[in-house]
């Protein structure tokens, strides 16, 4: 079964402090990994997805199969980062495609 | 497109009462999924649909939730009767496979059962 893990609800740094959302899943199959993020009182979007490899507002995430780890980092948080986090798995069962968030890790970036 | 749009935004119910959760998902979407967000529990899947067919529903908390997919353009989640811990809010999210792509999600509707 597939399933994904954030092992910390609450994270704070400071301004400027460089910053690590963990994540780690399990999953059998070749996983597709994404960070999905909430900013107070908006809905979920996407922030970054593995396959493209890409860095979005300074966020970027490597996928380590070794680890099964697709942990978010950024150099230099900022305040407007302050938000809810969820690493989320896509999976392919009965040839369709679901996807499975983990728990969630809140950052606070203070000033 | 307007996005997911989902209805109401807030439902204040008394406990027995049945409720229902309403979905738009984004035309030309081909997959929707009905999420419970809880602070103790995250964001847990409760059930998706592929072109309207329900595909997984092991996330269904128990036989008082019940969803259903009538079209392409509407999807449902109720439950019958409510209780208390049934408060949560609840997202509607749709996409266009393959997943790899992205999911967009609905405002969410807050549900509170006293």
């Amino acid at each position: 079964a597939q399933r994904v893990t954030q092992p910390e609800k609450l994270l704070s740094v400071f301004k400027g402090a460089p910053v690590e959302l963990k994540c780690n899943y399990s999953y059998s199959g070749s996983p597709e990994l994404f960070w999905y993020v909430q900013y107070s009182r908006q809905r979920l979007q996407l922030l970054l997805r593995h396959i493209s490899r890409e860095s979005i507002k300074g966020f970027t995430a490597d996928l380590n199969k070794g680890e099964t780890s697709f942990h978010l980092k950024k150099p230099f948080a900022q305040e407007e980062d302050s938000a809810m986090y969820y690493c989320a798995l896509s999976s392919t069962q009965g040839g369709s495609e679901k996807l499975v968030f983990g728990k969630g890790t809140k950052l606070t970036v203070n000033p | 497109d307007a996005g997911v749009i989902q209805s109401p935004r807030h439902e204040v119910t008394e406990m027995g009462q049945e409720v229902t959760l309403r979905c738009k998902p984004i035309s030309g979407h081909n997959s929707l999924f009905w999420y419970r967000q809880t602070m103790m529990r995250g964001l847990e899947l409760l059930i998706y649909f592929n072109n309207n067919v329900p595909i997984d529903d092991s996330g269904m908390p128990e036989d008082r939730f019940s969803a259903k997919m009538p079209n392409a353009s509407f999807s449902t989640l109720k439950i019958q009767p409510s209780e208390p811990r049934d408060s949560a809010v609840y997202f509607c999210a749709s996409s266009l496979a393959p997943l790899n792509t992205e999911a967009f999600f609905g405002q969410g509707t807050r549900l509170t059962v006293v």
